[in-house]
């Protein structure tokens, strides 16, 4: 069954620094993968997916995460954190019509 | 455009309660979610609807629980009687025709449980 695993509950980086999320899947076959984000007291929005096709996929505010079969994951990168990237950032893919998601990891910039 | 809309923003209430949460997917959308988050349990799939009809209840932890869709605007969850492990945040979630399979799900800010 798809499943998604993130690694590191908690990731910390200082402004400007490059940000990387990891989310490693496992499927029986290829799959969609997205990345949501959530702010503090706020519901998930959409970072950015991946169906077919490219595997960089490039999202919102700056953000890709790369599909890559052979390590079966999909991370996620800026190059350079701002501030206003702090959130919980989920990893998820879709089983049988549903979204499913990993535990979350939450990001902090620091100044 | 008005995006999904969940009431109450906050509900706390004693054990044994019933419990109503709302919501209104966006105008079009065809596809209603309601998830749970914990802590401990992170983002639960309780249920979803496709055209008003449920697909998937799997995830409804028990008989306490129910949720309807009376039509494309509106949908409830119910919990009764409440317990104090009920206590999360419930999102519904909206999405076009052909369910999660696009990933593009439109959430609302969430209704805040607390039972006491």
């Amino acid at each position: 069954a798809q499943s998604v695993t993130q690694l590191g509950s908690h990731v910390s980086v200082s402004e400007g620094a490059l940000v990387l999320l990891r989310c490693n899947y496992s499927s029986s076959v290829p799959p969609y993968l997205f990345w949501y984000v959530q702010y503090p007291n706020q519901g998930l929005q959409l970072l950015l997916k991946y169906t077919t096709g490219a595997t960089l996929v490039k999202g919102i505010n700056g953000f890709e995460a790369e599909f890559k079969k052979s390590e079966t994951s999909f991370h996620l990168t800026k190059p350079s954190a701002h501030m206003s990237d702090a959130a919980e950032y989920f990893c998820a893919v879709t089983r049988k019509g549903k979204l499913i998601f990993g535990q979350g990891t939450e990001l902090s910039v620091k100044p | 455009d008005a995006g999904v809309i969940q009431s109450p923003r906050h509900e706390v209430t004693e054990m044994g309660q019933e419990v109503t949460l709302r919501c209104k997917p966006i105008s079009g959308h065809n596809s209603l979610f309601w998830y749970r988050q914990t802590m401990m349990r992170g983002l639960e799939l309780l249920i979803y609807f496709n055209n008003n009809v449920p697909i998937d209840d799997s995830g409804m932890p028990e008989d306490r629980f129910s949720a309807k869709m009376p039509n494309a605007s509106f949908s409830t969850l119910k919990i009764q009687p409440s317990e104090p492990r009920d206590s999360a945040v419930y999102f519904c979630a909206s999405s076009f025709s052909g369910g999660a399979e696009t990933g593009e799900l439109f959430f609302g800010e969430g209704s805040r449980l607390t039972v006491l």
